[in-house]
């Protein structure tokens, strides 16, 4: 069993519309948890930590729901320029990160 | 950019030969991440060093060995290339070697691209 599994997609939506994407990951020792966008050939970056609480960044929004151990990202009012793969990660225990398969969201004109 | 910077951009080699990359971390970070990123696929952590010690391993053969210098700059070293080998290899530099409890951000350099034949 893979230790994060996520919906690799493709999600095609319009511009204005409102996405959002589940991870499920198998290790409830799981410690810390964060969402990556990746760009083409280029290299992941940070798009947010994901808090138990919840957090809020303008219009990304990331859940974490340890009790049936997945996390979640929302995307509202989606812009062209949010076209890219989003990567889940989880940190386990022993310190290791694992990354999703990614997945991979156009937004259409 | 994240001040990550890992070289050679693109590298070439044959089965059986032996590689190294190299990763110089974030200015202030102790903590350096690799993985490897096969087309189509999320990255796969390979191992981390914190403070010049093997910090943390994943499912990798023993072929896959690393060192981090008294500068925090890291190598990934790959023996007897395969074929299989052939990814983007990726080191993320980040601050505080992943205690338990710290939500530890990790920065990534732009990747160096390996090509087995």
């Amino acid at each position: 069993r893979k230790e994060v599994e996520q919906d690799p997609g493709p999600f095609n939506v319009p511009e204005g519309a409102t996405v959002a994407f589940n991870c499920t990951y198998s290790n409830s020792a799981s410690q810390s948890f964060f969402w990556y966008r990746q760009d083409c050939r280029k290299e992941p970056k940070l798009l947010m930590s994901v808090y138990s609480s919840g957090n809020e960044d303008g219009r990304f929004t990331a859940q974490l729901n340890r009790a049936s151990q997945y996390i979640s990202l929302l995307i509202r009012d989606s812009k062209l320029s949010d076209s890219a793969t989003y990567l889940c990660v989880v940190n386990i225990p022993g310190n290791q990160f694992y990354f999703g398969t990614g997945t991979s969201l156009t937004v259409i004109p | 950019e994240t001040g990550v910077t890992q070289s050679p951009t693109h590298l070439i080699k044959t089965r059986g030969q032996q590689v190294t990359l190299r990763c110089s971390s974030q200015s202030g970070h102790n903590t350096v991440s690799w993985y490897q990123q096969a087309l189509g696929q999320g990255p796969q952590f390979i191992f981390q060093y914190y403070r010049e010690e093997e910090n943390g391993r994943g499912n990798f053969p023993p072929r896959f060995s690393g060192l981090q210098f008294p500068n925090y700059s890291s190598e990934l070293n790959v023996n007897a290339l395969e074929l299989d080998d052939s990814a983007l290899y990726l080191c993320a530099s980040s601050l505080g070697g992943g205690l338990a409890g710290f939500q530890e951000t990790q920065y990534f350099g732009p990747g160096t691209r390996l090509l087995v034949l």
